[in-house]
């Protein structure tokens, strides 16, 4: 079975530019999750998506950040425009059902520097 | 919100040595997780464990979920045991919250 797929792995942009990531869930996980992971902290949910629809966005600055999730399958976050401090690793996550019993499932991860 | 508090931040042991790390969180939860994140950075999931006691090899982790607080006991560590251990919470609505994790690195 073929993990959680993210790309790109790395990403290095000037302040004020646009990035996107891309993510692939687990096939036929019903719950995605995007996560910031700034140095040595623990992840922080930004979103959480059930199929296609958002189920938690409390944590996400949805003045600079903005994440979609076509067909309930593959997912995308977008920084527009990015700050110095959205430096971090950007973790995307999935799991079969979404509820409070669930595995969740890791990728590997982009990590985005701010310059 | 809830609190996730796990101790101790920093831990280096001997190869061979044994170890307990805690995670203590402030309110009642319906799921507990831990996880190993690799010095690669992948996450990877350890334990379901919102109460009693599991087992896994070397790793057991124990849930008292009355008393919230839950224990990640290490046997016998091994270098490849280095990395990051994070506890997880998911909260009533079904949000999903980290600790900030015990850094662990193991001499050979």
């Amino acid at each position: 079975e073929a993990g959680v797929a993210q790309s790109p792995r790395y990403k290095i942009i000037e302040k004020r530019q646009s990035v996107a990531f891309w993510c692939n869930p687990i096939s036929g996980h019903a719950t995605l999750y995007w996560y910031q992971q700034i140095l040595g902290q623990g992840p922080k949910l930004l979103i959480q998506f059930q199929n296609n629809g958002v189920v938690d966005d409390s944590q996400l600055p949805k003045d600079r950040f903005s994440a979609e999730r076509l067909k309930g399958v593959d997912s995308t976050l977008k920084i527009q425009p990015a700050k110095l401090e959205d430096s971090a690793v950007y973790l995307c996550a999935s799991s079969p059902r979404g509820g409070p019993t669930d595995t969740q499932y890791f990728g590997p991860g982009t990590r985005l520097t701010v310059l | 919100g809830i609190q996730v508090e796990q101790s101790p931040p920093d831990l280096i042991l001997q190869e061979g040595a044994n170890s307990t790390l805690r995670c203590n969180f402030s309110d009642s939860v319906n799921n507990l997780q831990w996880f190993h994140q690799n010095p690669w950075g992948q996450l990877i999931n350890l334990f379901y464990i919102p109460s009693g006691t599991k087992q896994n090899g070397r790793l057991s982790a124990t849930t008292v979920a009355t008393e919230r607080y839950s224990l990640l006991y290490i046997s016998s560590s091994q270098t490849t045991d280095s990395g990051v251990y994070f506890c997880a919470v998911v909260t009533g609505g079904f949000k999903t919250i980290f600790g900030a994790g015990t850094r662990l690195f193991v001499k050979a």
